[in-house]
């Protein structure tokens, strides 16, 4: 079975400073995606980011970025520059053979003025 | 490119009563995903849909849920009865095929009384 934790259930940040969220999972798997999701209070499901566990480079995106540590299963997602826009709960997922997307948690980020 | 599209977007019923749900995947999106998201938890996979085809229901409570897609495009999630437990907001994906990025629609939120 898969199993994704996110430890930090709520976290803030001032306006263009950096936040970093974390992540761990656990499987069996070699071959396996994972992705940070943002979930806004509209309730869309908005993707962030994604990172192919085959991949040792992290992903970027923008201000988006990961750091995959496969041996530890870790997976944290680091925002920077921070905006307001940014304010919404953060899920973190692992998809694999089955494609099946397992979510933690989630975390509640709130970025402050 | 149009997003995934579902409707109702609010739904409130009393138990016991039934309710269907329907969700437009983005056109060409070989792979559909229903997800059951209860308030403060991520989402759970209920069905997954590859074309028509059933791929994996193995968390749907079959005594209550249904869903289908008939040809291979729309799909229609149904609970009856409903029971309390049953309040969450309900998540339709598509993606590509399997293994690929799954987009998410903005949900419908039902409310169990």
């Amino acid at each position: 079975a898969q199993t994704v934790t996110q430890s930090q259930p709520e976290m803030s940040v001032q306006e263009a400073e950096t936040v970093t969220l974390s992540c761990t999972y656990d499987t069996s798997e070699n071959n396996y995606y994972l992705f940070w999701y943002k979930q806004p209070p509209s309730r869309q499901m908005i993707l962030v980011i994604r990172q192919e566990a085959y991949k040792q480079q992290n992903a970027t995106e923008n201000r988006f970025s990961v750091n995959f540590q496969k041996a530890a299963k870790s997976f944290s997602l680091k925002i920077s520059d921070s905006q307001l826009g940014d304010t919404a709960m953060y899920f973190c997922s692992l998809e694999t053979s089955g494609s099946r997307l397992t979510f933690g948690e989630g975390t509640q980020l709130t970025v402050n003025p | 490119e149009a997003g995934v599209a579902q409707s109702p977007r609010y739904k409130i019923i009393e138990k016991r009563q039934s309710v269907a749900f329907w969700c437009n995947p983005i056109s060409g999106h070989a792979t559909l995903y229903w997800y059951q998201q209860i308030l403060g938890q991520g989402p759970k996979l209920l069905i997954q849909f590859q074309n028509n085809g059933v791929v994996d229901d193995s968390q749907l409570p079959k005594d209550r849920f249904s869903a289908e897609r008939l040809k291979g495009v729309d799909s229609t999630l149904k609970i009856q009865p409903a029971k309390l437990e049953d309040s969450a907001v309900y998540l339709c994906a598509s993606s590509l095929w399997r293994r690929e990025t799954q987009y998410f629609g903005p949900g419908t939120r039902l409310l169990v009384l």
